[in-house]
């Protein structure tokens, strides 16, 4: 069973440019979360999809913005970037039951963004 | 507020010596979840154990064992016979929310190195 799948792994930018980052969930995972990692900030929630709909969101501003396809497929975007963006962007699925999530998150192996 | 605290950021341990990794969580949902990850310097993150908040039992896992005290809110994380392949950030999380949303919040982790 393939696992959690974030593209792409690396990507530079620079400051006011945007960027896309991908994630494929495990096979039958319904629920995907984003979380933003810096070493001043620890690991931050960023939002979580179910089933196409943006059921949480973190403490984020309106640059941070993200989507689920129907194939439970994940895409988070960043506009406008700046320098604190730089971070490692984790992406992680979980199995659910109905519409609850159970279990663990799968975790991906990240995207690490660098904003110049 | 803090919801995951992680009072111990470094650690060290002896190799083949046990080691407890303290967690401290606050929440008013009854029902919750909580998480021990654990993140080598390749920044993938790896899932360790899982405890219930209804579960009567603390969760063991191989070497890891989870202390669940839920009077004190207290979640601690015990890993017998260290290896040096232990050393990693470890990070304590929680999951809150039901059939409307679903959040993980995660503490600030503790860095735990294991010596020869």
């Amino acid at each position: 069973k393939a696992g959690v799948t974030q593209t792409p792994r690396y990507l530079i930018k620079t400051r006011g440019q945007q960027v896309t980052l991908s994630c494929s969930p495990i096979s039958g995972h319904r629920s995907v979360s984003w979380y933003q990692q810096t070493p001043g900030q620890g690991l931050q929630f960023l939002f979580e999809y179910f089933s196409e709909t943006q059921r949480n969101k973190g403490n984020f501003p309106g640059r941070f913005s993200g989507r689920q396809f129907s194939n439970s497929r994940s895409e988070m975007n960043v506009s406008t970037l700046e320098l604190g963006d730089s971070a490692l962007y984790l992406c992680a699925s979980s199995a659910t039951s109905g519409r609850v999530n159970t279990g663990e998150l799968f975790f991906g192996e990240g995207s690490r963004l660098t904003v110049l | 507020a803090q919801k995951i605290t992680q009072t111990q950021p470094g650690m060290f341990v002896q190799e083949k010596e046990a080691v407890t990794l303290d967690c401290t969580y606050d929440t008013s949902d009854p029902s919750y979840g909580l998480f021990w990850y654990k993140q080598p310097s390749s920044g993938e993150m790896i899932f360790l154990i899982y405890q219930g908040s209804y579960d009567q039992q603390n969760a063991t896992e191989g070497r890891y064992s989870l202390n669940f005290q839920k009077a004190r809110k207290s979640a601690n994380l015990v890993i017998s016979a260290s290896q040096l392949g232990d050393s990693a950030m470890y990070f304590c999380a929680m999951r809150e929310g039901g059939t409307s949303y679903d959040k993980v919040i995660f503490g600030p982790g503790t860095s735990l190195s294991v010596i020869p």
